[in-house]
């Protein structure tokens, strides 16, 4: 159960866009389209943004989008605002039935 | 609207136990499978354990596999971890948090409640 792979940072401009990756194996992110990714502001809970790799929850922005290829799975965010700011979470099913989470991607709105 | 709430946290000696409770409101909790997650200080999310809808089917994460007991009362809206031979890697905020009805996807999570296991 080892967590996914996130880099640790990720910046952009207001109204850039930016794209966090996700790697993880063939026993998870390969294994199935359930990957989801949460947004997390500081000292709140999380909150859902993408699930099943490319749906958003009804009132999540379609300034968020999702993708995967093969093990890897993308979180882009296009039109950064400065709201945008928080600290990015990837997770995904696995085959043993399990979940697991990345290291987590701290995005830093210029 | 959708409440879960997380009672039961504290401060607690090194070997000891603990019980964590999630009490939910505004859904039919016997629907949904439900889960604990927690959060180290200043560290990223782990994922701990999961509960089926009716409680037949529970997985847990290595880390606490043998130690923690997940159960669930659909009579009391109620969700619990019990937490066995606590250490001090285990000392986070436990969220409790809900899947998507039918989808392998969390949805939505309570506030938390911070676990601190320190002699």
């Amino acid at each position: 159960q080892s967590a996914l792979t996130q880099p640790a940072s990720v910046s952009g401009s207001p109204g850039q866009s930016i794209t966090i990756s996700c790697t993880g194996t063939s026993s998870d992110i390969g294994a199935y389209n359930y990957v989801s990714w949460y947004q997390q502001h500081p000292g709140k809970a999380p909150k859902l943004m993408i699930y099943d790799v490319t749906y958003r929850p009804s009132g999540v922005s379609n300034r968020f989008s999702g993708s995967k290829s093969g093990n890897t799975a993308s979180l882009t965010i296009s039109g950064l605002q400065a709201e945008d700011e928080a600290d990015y979470y990837c997770s995904s099913y696995t085959t043993t039935s399990t979940r697991v989470f990345g290291g987590g991607t701290k995005l830093t709105v210029l | 609207q959708v409440q879960l709430v997380e009672s039961g946290g504290g401060v607690v000696q090194p070997g000891r136990s603990l019980r964590l409770s999630c009490a939910a409101s505004g859904l039919t909790f016997s629907i949904y499978g439900m889960h604990w997650v927690r959060q180290a200080p200043g560290k990223g999310l782990e994922w701990v354990a999961a509960i089926s809808y009716d409680g037949s089917d529970k997985y847990y994460a290595d880390s606490v596999k043998g130690r923690f007991t997940l159960s669930r009362d659909n009579s009391r809206n109620t969700l619990y971890l019990q937490m066995n031979s606590l250490r001090p890697e285990d000392t986070a905020v436990y969220y409790c948090a809900k899947d998507i009805q039918g989808r392998v996807a969390i949805d939505y999570w309570g506030q938390g409640t911070l676990v601190a296991v320190s002699s």
